[in-house]
Parts: C-alpha cells; sequence; structure tokens
C-alpha cells in the first residue's frame, strides 16, 4: 500500500508560537491530501482539503489563518498551527487521496501540546 | 452525505470471531463502505472496503447486506492486539471526504 510520512510525531511548544507539521507521501504522488484533528476519545474531524499548487478547501469553523497549509510539491503537504494556544493541543492526522485498492492512507498522526 | 451509525463498544473473547456492525441506511448506489481501525495514538489502519458483494482479505471479511443498507466487519480469529477503535465510513457523495462517525471500540479480552 502506499506510504505516508509524518512528521514530528509529538511535539511541544509554548503558546503563542508556531509549530509546523510535514506529511509526505513516498510512493506517489499526492495531489489531495486531507488534515484532521482528534481530540481525546473523540473520532476524527477533517479540517482542511490541500490541492497541490493551489489553496486549501477548509471545513467550516477551522480558521484558515490559523491553520495554514501548503502543498508545494506532489510529495509534501505541511500544516502550521499558528499563534498555538491552549485549546490547540491535539492530535493532528494526515491522509492521502483515495487509491482504488485501499482507500486512503493515514499518516502516523502528530501529538501536539500547546503549554 | 452519507452517515453511519456504530455501536460504541463491544467485547469479544481472544480467539473468538469478533463481529462489529455497521448501518448506512443513506448510502449511495455508487458509494463504498470503508472499514479502518484505530489503534490508540496512531493513524486509522485500512483494513477492507467493499460495493455490494461480500469481501475477503487477510486481515478480515467484510458481509455487505444486499440492500446495501447495513454492514458487518468479522475478525475472524480475534487476538489482544485487534483492540482497537473500529470505523465504517461511506464516502461522502461527490467529493473524496471521510466523514468520520464515532466508531466502535473493540476490546478483545484475553
Amino acid at each position: 500500500g502506499a506510504v505516508v510520512s509524518q512528521h514530528p510525531s509529538r511535539v511541544i511548544c509554548k503558546s503563542g508560537t508556531s509549530v509546523k507539521i510535514e506529511c509526505r507521501s513516498l510512493d506517489f504522488q499526492a495531489t489531495t491530501m486531507f488534515w484532521y484533528r482528534q481530540f481525546p476519545k473523540q473520532s476524527l474531524m477533517l479540517m482542511a482539503t490541500s490541492n497541490e499548487g493551489s489553496k486549501a478547501t477548509y471545513e467550516q469553523g477551522v480558521e484558515k489563518d490559523k491553520f495554514l497549509i501548503n502543498h508545494a510539491s506532489l510529495t509534501l503537504s505541511t500544516l502550521t498551527v499558528t499563534s498555538a494556544h491552549p485549546e490547540d493541543s491535539s492530535f493532528y492526522i494526515c491522509s492521502t487521496e483515495p487509491r482504488e485498492d485501499y482507500g486512503y492512507t493515514f499518516g502516523s498522526g502528530t501529538r501536539l501540546t500547546v503549554v | 452525505d452519507a452517515k453511519t451509525t456504530q455501536p460504541p463498544s463491544m467485547d469479544c473473547a481472544e480467539g473468538r470471531a469478533a463481529n462489529l456492525p455497521c448501518n448506512h441506511s443513506t448510502i449511495s448506489g455508487n458509494e463504498y463502505v470503508y472499514w479502518y481501525r484505530q489503534i490508540h495514538s496512531q493513524g486509522p489502519q485500512y483494513i477492507i472496503h467493499g460495493l455490494k458483494n461480500n469481501e475477503t482479505n487477510e486481515m478480515a471479511s467484510l458481509i455487505i447486506t444486499e440492500d446495501r443498507k447495513s454492514s458487518t466487519l468479522i475478525l475472524p480469529h480475534a487476538t489482544l492486539r485487534d483492540t482497537a477503535v473500529y470505523y465504517c465510513i461511506v464516502k461522502a457523495s461527490g467529493t473524496y471526504k471521510y466523514i468520520f462517525g464515532t466508531g466502535t471500540r473493540l476490546k478483545v479480552l484475553a
């Protein structure tokens, strides 16, 4: 199946700083990638759709100026949490666009803790 | 958009079959049913998917009712490592977006 590498796996940052999370598609070119957020004991919630070479599409209620998404190449999408606050602490997960044989491939996730 | 409903939790004895149900009564004719699982603090892992025929792979079997309004994921011989949250997902109409439900938290008991 497809391989998606997500880094870092865990990050702790101070309130007010920015954090960048990378999602790499290692074995195929992904024109579309997805970013999710998951709070403890809750399901994944789609935040935005990342499109290579164009602006990301954000879900309702997600602040685009706070969660900056860049998809500059067919193998890399980044999510930057700007001016992070404790309420942004969460588990962030990326995924590729679907493949015919096995649907979506998800990254391993990034645990963000804002202190 | 199609939505799914699953029981919030289930227990299964180790070595026995785990049968996880999912209702998707509003599914469209060309939408697939996908199953994923998420082990604590990891990204979801693909298990299996199907359209209308039953499917089997090395991980599980998927049984889809004839009217496609529900399906069952079967783990034939559950192990402790199968303890996870299992998500049944139907792709949103006309888009690539996944809508995750609450999933079923399966606990395999020794």
